[in-house]
């Protein structure tokens, strides 16, 4: 496996499911995301991780949960979500140093809540 | 504070065309500047950046110069092919953040045979 990768590709689950998204980097970075992108609005970014450590927490409702074991490996813990939770849930990873820190991105999850 | 803007798509466009996407920015400083590129389907894709004023970026025929001037990184490409047919994403780095990407809202092109 090369870069960022992501399972599932899709998935449907139910406002009282629980669920986990995973992401794993293969490009020895030591910084990992989570986006949230949804039509018609500007990505948004919900959690950032450096070395393990949660550095960014954009305001995310605790319905959303992250676990970074290590800088390799991102996981999204979904419990009781809503219908406005549905989206495309993104991953991606970059250094956190360097000129410019460009991020690398995996192919999404698509969440579809019911 | 740190805000992008692009143009709003969809622009529809003949293969073999002359494509331009506009994005301008607010920032302090020089940011880092990005155009990311999504296909249908998959994730976002980083397409070229600049990290410094009058720096030209460049990848897979595609064009964008840093102006300081005009606070502006627009994507150009003088002729476009079917496969370009994605969404494409200008992005900026402010300068006191090693993490946060500021986003424009995304521009549709779609190119016609």
């Amino acid at each position: 496996e090369t870069g960022v990768t992501q399972t599932p590709r899709h998935l449907v689950m139910g406002m009282t499911n629980k669920k986990s998204l995973k992401c794993e980097q293969h490009l020895g970075h030591n910084a990992m995301y989570w986006y949230k992108q949804s039509a018609k609005k500007p990505l948004e970014l919900m959690f950032v991780y450096n070395f393990k450590e949660q550095t960014e927490n954009n305001s995310v409702p605790s319905r959303f949960s992250p676990e970074c074991p290590n800088s390799s490996h991102l996981f999204l813990h979904l419990h009781t979500l809503q219908p406005e939770d549905s989206a495309l849930y993104l991953c991606a990873s970059s250094w956190d140093r360097g000129s410019s820190y460009e991020q690398y991105f995996g192919p999404g999850t698509r969440l579809t809540v019911t | 504070g740190n805000s992008v803007t692009q143009m709003e798509g969809p622009v529809t466009l003949s293969e073999e065309a002359f494509l331009t996407i506009n994005c301008t920015y607010t920032a302090t400083g020089y940011p880092s500047l990005f155009w990311y590129v999504q296909y249908p389907g998959e994730g976002l894709q980083l397409l070229l950046k600049a990290t410094k004023a009058d720096d030209k970026g460049s990848n897979k025929g595609f064009e964008a110069t840093y102006r300081k001037e005009t606070t502006s990184f627009h994507l150009e490409k003088g002729s476009v092919q079917v496969s370009d047919s994605a969404v494409y994403f200008c992005a900026l780095r402010p300068v006191d953040s090693n993490y946060q990407l500021i986003w424009g809202a995304g521009t549709k092109l779609i190119i016609k045979p």
